[in-house]
């Protein structure tokens, strides 16, 4: 089936530090979403993509829907402490499996005060 | 506008003993699914329902079932418990099938023993 590979898998950084993650996957995906998930919680939605080539940002975090659609990256600039969680990116083809989206296993982010 | 609710938040069980995890959401979504969420497992789609009326099959449905009681509300049983189902469900729902954002519960956490 369908995989997306989703890096790196943790991250332990300073707080001030810019972040940058990724997936890539082998299919081509039609929207990309970007959650984090806090211990205890469940994931909430920071951006969603939807065409190829589109750079969107919310507050600290920007996101790109890469030109091949097969990939696409998040980054958080001037990290603070409250941004540690697991981070998911989630990619969805219309076309395949009624339209499910296909998760990465997620990247944990550490902040150092 | 509370969004995706479940319940129970946690819950124990014996092996063998059978519950219903309950999920509702306000937002007159059309689409509801159930995942499990694993320690290096990422999220796993257990059953969906497309749209009020339809179930189907995710990737990981074996002990499980699900009704779509209305368009709000959709629900997971596990009629006998067993500790290989020891995990934290995830109700999610989303606008349409195969298209857009989706939203996610704030989580059940089972644990079988």
């Amino acid at each position: 089936g369908q995989q997306l590979n989703q890096s790196p898998q943790s991250m332990f950084i300073q707080e001030g530090e810019d972040v940058s993650m990724n997936c890539t996957s082998s299919s081509i995906f039609n929207t990309w979403l970007w959650y984090k998930q806090e211990p205890g919680e469940g994931p909430v939605l920071l951006i969603a993509l939807y065409k190829a080539g589109e750079l969107t940002s919310n507050g600290r975090l920007t996101a790109q829907f890469g030109i091949t659609r097969k990939d696409s990256f998040l980054n958080i600039s001037a990290s603070i402490p409250s941004d540690v969680g697991i981070y998911f990116c989630a990619g969805l083809n219309y076309g395949g499996s009624q339209g499910n989206l296909i998760f990465g296993k997620g990247t944990k982010l550490s902040v150092k005060p | 506008n509370a969004g995706v609710t479940q319940t129970p938040k946690f819950q124990v069980l014996k092996t063998g003993q059978s519950m219903t995890l309950q999920c509702a959401q306000d937002m007159n979504h059309n689409s509801m699914y159930w995942y499990r969420q694993d320690p290096g497992m990422g999220l796993r789609l257990i059953y969906y329902s497309a749209s009020e009326g339809t179930t189907d099959k995710g990737e990981v449905p074996n002990g499980y079932n699900v009704s779509r009681l209305n368009k709000r509300e959709f629900s997971l049983r596990l009629e006998s418990a067993a500790p290989s189902q020891t995990s934290v469900y995830f109700c999610a729902s989303r606008a349409l099938a195969g298209l857009g954002e989706q939203y996610f519960g704030p989580g059940t956490r089972l644990t079988v023993t």
